[in-house]
């Protein structure tokens, strides 16, 4: 079946510090991957995706590379901003389908 | 273009009762997806619609039910509501010219007491 992991949280890093925030999937055939972030009080926004293996996505700073050999598609950005403080949350789309797997989301709280 | 709106954003309700909720997908989208968001089981599908159909339907009872009219706005019921049932319906729409990425609205939150 299809399904996506990705790390617990809760994550705290300091301004300006290095995030990473792992993704894992399994899937049936060649999935679309995606990293959507809600604000609190806020529905999803789509941050960055990839189609296809090797694709990486980019958004805002932030950073994910589809890795079919791993089934990965880690989130990183170099320098966090207090206005990063959200939850994220990996994804992947059935090929040809509309049917999205979230993962369970990583809150990241960023303190000045 | 304008984004994908619910209503209402918040909802209280009493056990035993049923609500029906309301989402309006971008212009042009013909899909629309709900989603159940809860602190315990993150975000669960729930079903999608396409051109009145429903495509797609995730591990739900029965008392979840929607429908998709021919303007594409979607309306999702919950009926004989339990105290489990307190979440945020989240509602996305998408297009396959976008290769089905989806764009989430602010959702609904239902509280039932």
């Amino acid at each position: 079946g299809n399904s996506v992991t990705q790390m617990e949280g809760p994550v705290t890093l300091s301004e300006e510090a290095f995030l990473t925030i792992n993704c894992t999937y399994t899937a049936t055939g060649y999935p679309s991957l995606f990293w959507y972030v809600q604000y609190p009080g806020e529905g999803l926004q789509l941050l960055l995706k990839a189609t296809k293996a090797d694709d990486k996505g980019s958004n805002k700073g932030f950073e994910a590379t589809y890795r079919k050999e791993t089934t990965s598609f880690h989130l990183e950005k170099g320098s966090v901003q207090v206005s990063d403080s959200a939850v994220y949350f990996c994804a992947l789309s059935k090929v040809g389908g509309n049917q999205f797997y979230f993962g369970t989301g990583t809150s990241l709280t960023v303190i000045p | 273009k304008a984004g994908v709106t619910q209503t209402p954003r918040y909802l209280i309700k009493t056990r035993g009762q049923q609500v029906t909720l309301s989402c309006s997908p971008i212009s042009g989208h013909r899909s629309v997806s709900w989603y159940q968001q809860t602190p315990g089981q993150g975000l669960q599908f729930l079903f999608e619609y396409f051109s009145e159909t429903q495509r797609n339907k995730g591990n739900f009872p029965g008392r979840f039910s929607g429908r998709q009219f021919s303007n594409s706005r979607s309306e999702m019921n919950v009926s004989t509501l339990e105290l489990g049932d307190s979440a945020l319906y989240l509602c996305a729409s998408s297009s396959w010219t976008e290769n089905y990425e989806q764009y989430f609205g602010p959702g609904t939150r239902l509280t039932v007491t």
